[in-house]
């Protein structure tokens, strides 16, 4: 079966600090991919996907950036961290040609 | 651009108690429709999705939703609550180009 790693679990890092997040899928091959952004008493934000390696969409303009080293590793990252940059981020995959997501559990990222 | 709709911010019911989320969504197409949940701190769990066919679903956990077309709804029902079942639930609409749009979501207390 298909399982969905975040790490780390929660994170907490000042203002202008760098940042990774990473997000890997188990048990199936050319996922998509998605990071989701879920700040605190609000919705979910699509930040970017991913079709392939290499290959990444980004949804809303923001100081952060996504990469797909591997087929089934995503990362997102930021070279600065902004206090608005707090939230709950959720990594998920689909199959390729699937619009059914799975969703990893979660990094609570606070920036002090 | 699609957009779903959950009006209801909190809802309490007893233990026991039926169960009714509301959910709206607007798209131009036939609409692939999703219910999360959500636990405190974390993932998604996929309750119940609707691609076509039978507009009554079933889901996990004893959940159902009903689409209708014509009220552009897709609601989530329970008929008997458990304290278990606290936790938020989020509505979604797949509308095509790999996006899956969220409702705000719906945070369900239950009471003893």
């Amino acid at each position: 079966s298909q399982t969905i790693h975040q790490w780390p679990a929660t994170l907490v890092q000042p203002v202008g600090s760098p940042l990774s997040l990473e997000c890997t899928v188990e048990g199936t091959s050319n996922p998509n991919l998605y990071w989701y952004r879920q700040a605190a008493g609000r919705g979910l934000q699509l930040l970017f996907y991913s079709v392939g390696i290499g290959q990444i969409s980004s949804e809303v303009p923001q100081n952060l950036s996504a990469s797909r080293p591997q087929d089934r590793q995503f990362i997102l990252s930021s070279k600065k961290l902004l206090l608005s940059d707090s939230g709950f981020y959720l990594c998920a995959w689909s199959a390729n040609t699937g619009n059914l997501l799975f969703f990893g559990p979660g990094t609570r990222l606070t920036v002090l | 651009a699609q957009s779903v709709t959950q009006p209801d911010i909190h809802i309490t019911v007893s233990e026991g108690a039926s169960l009714e989320l509301r959910c709206n969504y607007s798209y131009g197409a036939t609409p692939y429709l999703f219910w999360y949940v959500q636990s405190p701190g974390q993932g998604l769990q996929l309750l119940l999705k609707y691609f076509s066919g039978d507009t009554l679903v079933q889901g996990i956990k004893g959940f159902e939703a009903e689409f209708k077309r014509s009220q552009s709804s897709f609601n989530l029902r329970k008929p008997s609550v458990h304290w278990s079942d606290a936790a938020e639930y989020f509505c979604a609409v797949w509308g095509g180009a790999r996006q899956l749009t969220f409702g705000s979501g719906t945070q369900l207390t239950v009471l003893p």
